[in-house]
């Protein structure tokens, strides 16, 4: 199963609602991952199955979809929030898309 | 409060060896699988080795299958990467990362950075 991130690159304003999509190439039900990089620091899980926010992540993040189709939205970017994103299966030896960068406009 | 740090990096030449380690504290480590998780540069990340609980069940990416081996010592709270016949696209920046679910990781060490090269 592959998954495919789209945009490459997202270019925002703050304040601005970011819409962030992972298409996995055949049904993976609910079971996907969403995580935040900034640059030297490790992943940070941000959503899991598909729609539940982690410990301490904001309410501004949200996940949703199901089957082949998920996006992540940020409702209202703030600085803090530029970084990159990857969406993450279950299956194929827990694999990550190629990352979505969210960069300052 | 959760730590996982992860040390061991280092410059090797290729088909030499290095060992990682991984201390955690913070939670019950010997009930959790854990994994390493490694990053090429201006890459995704690629989990390559996972562990379950007691040690007994390992299980490898292709590309690091025979080479790589990953164990645990839970007296100790502890996990490690055996790598040897390291290959310059082994090099890349590895984590040490805690399965928070049955796929998905809650929490990373900051990483340890592999180089190999001549």
């Amino acid at each position: 199963i592959v998954l495919t991130q789209s945009p490459a690159t997202l270019s925002l304003s703050p304040g601005e609602r970011a819409t962030l999509s992972c298409r996995a190439s055949q049904s993976i039900s609910n079971s996907l991952a969403w995580y935040q990089q900034k640059p030297g620091q490790p992943p940070r899980l941000l959503i899991y199955d598909a729609s539940n926010r982690a410990t301490g992540i904001p309410a501004r993040f949200s996940g949703s979809g199901s089957g082949t189709d998920f996006t992540l939205t940020i409702s209202n970017v703030e600085p803090a929030d530029f970084a990159v994103y990857y969406c993450q299966q279950h299956n194929n030896y827990y694999r990550f898309g190629q990352g979505t960068k969210l960069e300052i406009k | 409060e959760v730590q996982v740090v992860d040390s061991g990096g280092g410059l090797v030449q290729p088909g030499g060896s290095l060992r990682l380690s991984c201390a955690a504290s913070g939670f019950t480590f010997s009930i959790y699988w854990m994994a390493w998780v490694r990053q090429a540069p201006g890459k995704g990340p690629e989990c390559m080795a996972t562990i379950n609980p007691d040690g007994s069940e390992q299980y490898y990416v292709d590309s690091v299958r025979g080479r790589f081996i990953i164990s645990r010592d839970n007296a100790k709270n502890s996990l490690y990467l055996q790598m040897n016949s390291l290959r310059g696209e082994d090099t890349a920046v590895f984590y040490c990362a805690k399965f928070g679910g049955r796929y998905y990781f809650d929490y990373w060490g900051q990483g340890t950075v592999v180089t190999v090269s001549s």
